[in-house]
């Protein structure tokens, strides 16, 4: 089985803090995502890598940046965090084509922003 | 632009009645489409997939999608729902030639005994 890990399952950070949330896949896979979800909006994508040290925005990558420095590792970084940042935030992996193939998600980490 | 929408927020439903989710999507190029299924406190699991040939499709736990491309639909079918089926469902939406998935804003279910 795929395996998505993320390293913490509830985070609270304070105003202005550095933020780093971590992603690990197990299944060698070559795309990795960042999602943050919130209700009545569904799952909207931050970030996604297509290859070790490859990354491409997408649809709200402002206030967070990614690091991918080996293929089953995705980072995202939160510069300085803000309240608006408060959400759940959701790591997922797959093997070929973003656009096509299905997606392994993690179990998510629940960010607090106060 | 590529769209999806589920247009149910939340649906309640009797255990062991049936089930009907609703997704209507928006894209240019031939749809590769995705049920996933998000527990209390879990990621998404992928229920089921199509990408061509039968329109309708198996996928786990019981549940089944039929796919219409005159009406760009593709719903979510159960015939007997389970309390353990309460979730929210999301719809996705994909192509070969594109780079991304888009997600519709999810279904909660509950299911009554």
């Amino acid at each position: 089985d795929v395996k998505v890990t993320q390293s913490s399952r509830y985070l609270v950070k304070r105003t202005g803090e550095k933020v780093f949330l971590e992603c690990v896949q197990d299944m060698d896979h070559e795309n990795m995502f960042w999602y943050r979800q919130d209700p009545g909006l569904g799952l909207r994508l931050i970030y996604f890598s297509y290859d070790v040290k490859m990354k491409e925005k997408g649809d709200i990558p402002e206030g967070y940046s990614v690091s991918r420095e080996k293929k089953e590792r995705f980072s995202l970084i939160l510069e300085s965090a803000s309240t608006n940042q408060t959400s759940m935030y959701l790591c997922a992996s797959s093997l070929f084509g973003p656009g096509w193939n299905e997606q392994y998600f993690g179990p998510g980490t629940r960010l607090t922003v106060t | 632009a590529q769209s999806v929408t589920q247009p149910d927020i939340h649906i309640t439903v009797s255990e062991g009645a049936s089930l009907e989710l609703r997704c209507n999507y928006s894209y240019g190029a031939t749809p590769y489409l995705f049920w996933y299924v998000q527990s209390p406190g879990q990621g998404l699991q992928l229920l089921l997939k199509y990408f061509s040939g039968d329109t309708l499709v198996q996928g786990i736990k019981g549940f089944e999608a039929e796919f219409k491309r005159s009406q760009s639909s593709f719903n979510l079918r159960k015939p007997s729902v389970h309390w353990s089926d309460a979730a929210e469902y999301f719809c996705a939406v994909g192509a070969l030639s594109g780079n991304q998935f888009y997600f519709g804003t999810g279904t909660s279910l509950t299911v009554i005994p």
